[in-house]
């Protein structure tokens, strides 16, 4: 089976744009989870969607937003960079989500903003 | 709220020697999970080992096997006969059951000598 995949791998943006990133979970796995990895802040969790549905959200701005396909693919996006949100971004599917099980991430999307 | 606390933020071990990671926990749920995973410099986490709380067994997984100690919440994970491949960061992280909502430590990083 492959893994989960994430696009585009390596992203650099100015101040003030907006960013699109992509995730494709495992094949069969309908949880997908986002986190932001920062050398200050470590690793945050930032929303998980399942079934197109978005089940928990972290204590993010309104600025982070994400969103899931019928086909469980999952988009997340992020309004008005801010130089603070230069991080790592790993997305990680699981079957159900049912806290128990293991997330398996990708990865990851290397975004450096401007 | 949940939290992880990894208390080594570096550890160098030389190659075929054992190593303990430790990790300890709060939480006042009774159901939860703990994980471990390693980070290499390229960023994708890989899972290594999972321990429920219910579990009365300590996992193994190959060289990889979490010592649980219940009481003293703690999920120390324990890698035997090291590689130079195991240089990496290693995190710990737990959720609360039914919640896909990972809450990391700040990771330790491994090196090993050869």
């Amino acid at each position: 089976k492959a893994g989960v995949t994430q696009t585009p791998r390596y992203l650099i943006k100015t101040r003030g744009q907006q960013v699109t990133l992509s995730c494709s979970p495992i094949s069969g796995h309908r949880s997908v989870s986002w986190y932001q990895q920062t050398p200050g802040q470590g690793l945050q969790f930032l929303f998980e969607y399942f079934s197109e549905t978005q089940r928990n959200k972290g204590n993010f701005p309104g600025r982070f937003s994400g969103r899931q396909f019928s086909n469980s693919r999952s988009e997340m996006n992020v309004s008005t960079l801010e130089l603070g949100d230069s991080a790592l971004y790993l997305c990680a599917s699981s079957s159900f989500g049912g806290g128990r099980e293991t997330q398996y991430f990708g990865p990851g999307t290397r975004l450096l903003v401007l | 709220a949940q939290k992880i606390t990894q208390t080594q933020p570096g550890m160098f071990v030389q190659e075929k020697e054992a190593v303990t990671l430790d990790c300890t926990y709060d939480t006042s749920d009774q159901s939860y999970g703990l994980f471990w995973y390693k980070q290499p410099s390229s960023g994708e986490m890989i899972f290594l080992i999972y321990q429920g709380s219910y579990d009365e067994q300590n996992a193994t997984e190959g060289r990889y096997s979490l010592n649980f100690q219940k009481a003293r919440k703690s999920a120390n994970l324990v890698i035997s006969a090291s590689q130079l491949g195991d240089s990496a960061m290693y995190f710990c992280a737990m959720n609360l059951q039914g919640a896909q909502k990972l809450v990391f430590g700040q990771g330790t990083r491994l090196t090993i000598n050869p």
